[in-house]
């Protein structure tokens, strides 16, 4: 069946510094990949997505390339704010149309001043 | 706005307990989902439904019902609660169509003694 496998966290991170978080998927045919986002108290949010291989979706600084060859949707973000700290979810929508998404475990990021 | 509410934020039941969380959305959306989210396992789909009056099990339907009699509803149903179900219940909504993102509520934390 379909799987997400992100890194684990937390990851602290001081302000200005450069975010990756590591998140390869196991999915047959063309899945959708999705980074969703949880602020502290909050429900998910979606961050970015992306339908295809090659595509880059991007928002709010974050970007994430759909890496085909190597089954991967790293997230990245150049400079990170205090206010990114939330939790980070990877996600599949597989491509047999069921409607199911498959989410990573997730990972907590904490940026300091 | 576009919102997804659910009925408590924070809930505490006795075992055996029959438990009822409720969820509503605003965007006339034809899917809704429950999800449970513990940590270390991210989120894992208990039931879905794709239409009024209909319903499809996820990956851990176990000591779980819903119900949906309105399109805007979905109720989440623990028959007699046991101390293993307790957690954070996530419900989300997205609109008919494959890759679609999910919306999510803020989550009830329910605790069972």
């Amino acid at each position: 069946g379909d799987s997400v496998t992100q890194m684990e966290g937390p990851v602290t991170l001081s302000e200005e510094a450069f975010l990756t978080i590591n998140c390869t998927y196991t999915a047959t045919g063309y899945p959708s990949l999705f980074w969703y986002v949880q602020y502290p108290g909050e429900g998910l949010q979606l961050l970015l997505k992306a339908t295809k291989a090659d595509d880059k979706g991007s928002n709010k600084g974050f970007e994430a390339t759909y890496r085909k060859e190597t089954t991967s949707f790293h997230l990245e973000k150049g400079s990170v704010q205090v206010s990114d700290s939330a939790v980070y979810f990877c996600a599949l929508w597989g491509s047999g149309g069921y409607q199911k998404v498959t989410f990573g475990t997730g990972t907590k990021l904490q940026v300091i001043p | 706005d576009v919102k997804v509410t659910q009925s408590s934020r924070y809930l505490v039941k006795r075992t055996g307990e029959k438990v009822f969380l409720e969820c509503v959305q605003d965007m006339d959306h034809e899917n809704m989902f429950w999800y449970r989210q513990d940590p270390g396992l991210g989120l894992r789909l208990i039931y879905f439904s794709y239409d009024v009056k209909m319903k499809e099990k996820g990956d851990i339907p176990e000591g779980y019902s819903v119900s949906r009699e309105k399109k805007e509803r979905f109720s989440l149903i623990l028959e007699s609660a046991s101390t293993n179900q307790t957690s954070m219940y996530l419900c989300a909504s997205s609109p008919r169509g494959a890759y679609n993102e999910q919306f999510f509520g803020p989550g009830t934390r329910l605790t069972v003694l």
